[in-house]
């Protein structure tokens, strides 16, 4: 069974810093990984997918995320947090189904 | 262009009430999922539909919750007896049709049911 966790519940950072919102997984076969995003009273957004090849991939709003196999796990990076990246945070795994599995979120903070 | 629209974006009804949810997808993408989120925790799978036919059903918690899709575009989720723990935000998501199993979801900005 494919399975998602997002270990915080919540991500504080000063807005000009790096951040990272973390992402383990469980499968039992290649993982295809997902980040989406929540902004309050909207639908989830996406962001960012690994599906084969680079490690790092690039997505929307300057986000990036790293694949790394040997720790299963798939981080959320940016270089330098906005104000307007607070908002929830989503990863989610899909194994060989049409479904993906989404962790339980993740609330990112960026202070003035 | 227009995407996935939910209605109704608020409902409130009373214990053992019947209530729809409709979900409108993006015009040709024939996968169609809906998914529960309560409050603080992530999406939750519910059913998944490929063109009329539900594909994947095994989400639904009881046989209270029923969803169709008779013409492959247009869903609705259907809950009987609503009960106080159907309180949640449902979510409707499509994608296109060949994007297979690594397509992103485009959700809609859900239906949010409360039972008092």
């Amino acid at each position: 069974a494919q399975s998602v966790a997002q270990p915080e519940d919540q991500v504080n950072v000063a807005e000009g810093n790096p951040l990272t919102v973390k992402c383990t997984y469980s499968v039992s076969g290649n993982p295809y990984l997902f980040w989406y995003v929540q902004y309050p009273n909207r639908g989830l957004q996406f962001l960012l997918k690994y599906i084969t090849g680079d490690n790092l991939v690039k997505g929307s709003y300057g986000f990036e995320a790293e694949f790394n196999k040997s720790q299963t796990s798939f981080h959320l990076k940016k270089p330098s947090a906005l104000v307007s990246d607070s908002a929830l945070y989503f990863c989610a795994v899909n194994e060989g189904s049409y479904i993906p599995t989404f962790g339980r979120g993740t609330s990112l903070i960026v202070h003035p | 262009g227009a995407g996935v629209s939910q209605t109704p974006s608020n409902k409130v009804t009373e214990k053992g009430k019947y209530v729809e949810l409709r979900c409108d997808p993006i015009s040709g993408h024939t996968a169609l999922y809906w998914y529960r989120q309560s409050l603080g925790q992530g999406p939750e799978f519910l059913i998944y539909f490929q063109g009329t036919g539900a594909a994947d059903d095994s989400g639904l918690p009881n046989d209270r919750f029923f969803a169709v899709r008779p013409e492959g575009s247009v869903s609705t989720l259907k809950i009987q007896r609503t009960e106080r723990g159907d309180s949640a935000v449902y979510l409707c998501a499509s994608s296109p049709s060949g994007s297979g199993i690594t397509g992103e979801l485009f959700f809609g900005e859900g239906s949010r049911l409360t039972v008092l």
